[in-house]
């Protein structure tokens, strides 16, 4: 059965440094998401990308973030310089429509 | 008033046991209702769908939703040790807008 899968599982950086977290959606799937979950938080929605634009963003996606479809098969999320606040997991979801499917997720660590 | 409520637990029941697990919403615009199981430190799994109001049933779980109440529910029958988790709800105004989620609630089933 076909899955979103993420890379890399657990990343550990500096304040202040980029980083890249890297997602491959379900093939025939059409719509991508970013979320993130804070430990111990509820999921907190951060973008929406449709047709190789952003559709919806929330208030916790700021300049920092941006996201790219660099290719047909891999959607990323990049963080321009990480503050501690953005330890959490990051999870991409992806969907035909209507039912989103959700990547194992990747831990970001912000030293 | 958060746009949705979930009791966050944790709710522990004997294996075998029927557990009801609940969501309240604020926005009568939400269309879209969906369970999700987590396990630690892994990614949201897609248990049930439903669309408006109804009853949804796959295996042991049944989905209900009462539009009128603002109220969602998750029943799952015949309780096994492996169905520990925590369990989120989400909701979605439109097919393709972003997921609004509940703070899960961790359900414990005894052995």
């Amino acid at each position: 059965e076909p899955e979103v899968t993420q890379t890399p599982s657990h990343q550990v950086t500096q304040m202040g440094q980029e980083v890249i977290l890297r997602c491959v959606p379900i093939s025939n799937h059409l719509y991508f998401y970013w979320y993130r979950q804070i430990l111990g938080q509820k999921v907190e929605f951060l973008v929406s990308f449709y047709n190789n634009e952003i559709s919806e963003k929330s208030e916790i996606f700021d300049d920092q973030f941006s996201v790219e479809r660099p290719d047909g098969s891999n959607f990323t999320l990049k963080i321009r310089s990480t503050k501690l606040e953005d330890s959490a997991m990051y999870f991409c979801a992806s969907t035909p429509r209507v039912k989103q499917f959700f990547g194992p997720g990747t831990r970001l660590t912000v030293l | 008033q958060k746009e949705v409520e979930q009791d966050p637990g944790p709710l522990s029941v004997p294996e075998g046991a029927i557990v009801s697990l609940n969501c309240t919403y604020s926005n009568s615009a939400f269309q879209y209702f969906m369970w999700y199981r987590q396990y630690s430190r892994k990614g949201p799994e897609l248990l049930m769908y439903t669309y408006s109001s109804g009853n949804k049933e796959d295996g042991r779980f049944t989905a209900q939703v009462d539009k009128s109440s603002k109220y969602i529910s998750l029943f799952i029958r015949d309780s096994q040790p492996s169905d520990s988790a925590t369990y989120l709800c989400a909701m979605s105004a439109d097919s393709n807008y972003q997921l609004i989620w509940g703070a899960g609630t961790k359900l414990i089933i005894k052995p």
